[in-house]
């Protein structure tokens, strides 16, 4: 079975500041990851996924994350952040057979500080 | 990208009552949905995974007479929380893939907050 440890449950940032939310995950096959964000009291939306290729995904809103099988993570950066990216951000993971059963993160709450 | 929408948004109930909320894939055909429980601060349980004209899959822990679910059409897919009681009370979340990919992309509805008092 996969798991997913999203390494720090919060994250103060300043504006403009760059980011770095981390995710590390364990299973015994290849997978797909994910990094979903979630605003308050609504669903999820998709930032950016890896499923094969390039190691270095480009998502939405300026977000990138760089997949690292060796270490077993899927960070999540973005170079300079605004007060709108506060949320509350999960990594998930799907076993390529699993057939989109997604096992989330703890998440990360990314708070931006003017 | 396809919209997932759920309804209604919030709930609240007395204890005892039983709620239903739906899961509606609004421009393209779900043959699975999924859902899961979000507790305050925490992460997305996966619940149950409904497949169109068959039954639900649920998950280890997870009572399949208190929370049933119904996915009678390929749009549309029912949670039905019965005799909620307090500790039923959470944000619940469906996610519809659509048909024939495997490649795990999720979109996701609103969210349901359920309230039981």
């Amino acid at each position: 079975a996969q798991s997913v440890t999203q390494l720090d449950s919060q994250v103060p940032v300043f504006e403009e500041a760059p980011v770095e939310l981390r995710c590390n995950y364990s299973s015994s096959v290849s997978v797909y990851l994910f990094w979903y964000v979630q605003y308050p009291n609504q669903g999820l939306q998709l930032l950016l996924k890896y499923l094969s290729g390039s190691t270095l995904v480009k998502g939405i809103n300026g977000f990138e994350a760089e997949f690292n099988k060796s270490q077993t993570s899927f960070h999540l950066r973005k170079p300079s952040v605004h007060i709108s990216d506060t949320a509350e951000y999960f990594c998930a993971v799907s076993e390529e057979t699993s057939g989109s059963r997604l096992t989330f993160g703890e998440g990360t709450q990314l708070t931006v500080n003017p | 990208g396809a919209v997932v929408s759920q309804h209604p948004s919030w709930v609240i109930c007395k204890s005892g009552t039983s709620v239903k909320i739906e899961c509606r894939s609004l421009d393209f055909q779900a043959t699975t949905m999924f859902w899961y429980r979000q507790f305050p601060k925490q992460s997305l349980m996966l619940m149950a995974t409904s497949n169109e004209g068959s039954k639900a899959t649920y998950e280890q822990g997870v009572e399949k007479d208190k929370f049933l679910i119904n996915h009678a059409s390929l749009t549309l897919s029912t949670l039905t929380v019965t005799s909620a009681h307090p500790e039923d009370s959470s944000f619940y979340i469906c996610s519809a893939r659509t048909g024939g990919s495997n490649t795990g992309e999720l979109f996701f509805g609103e969210g349901s907050r359920l309230t039981v008092l």
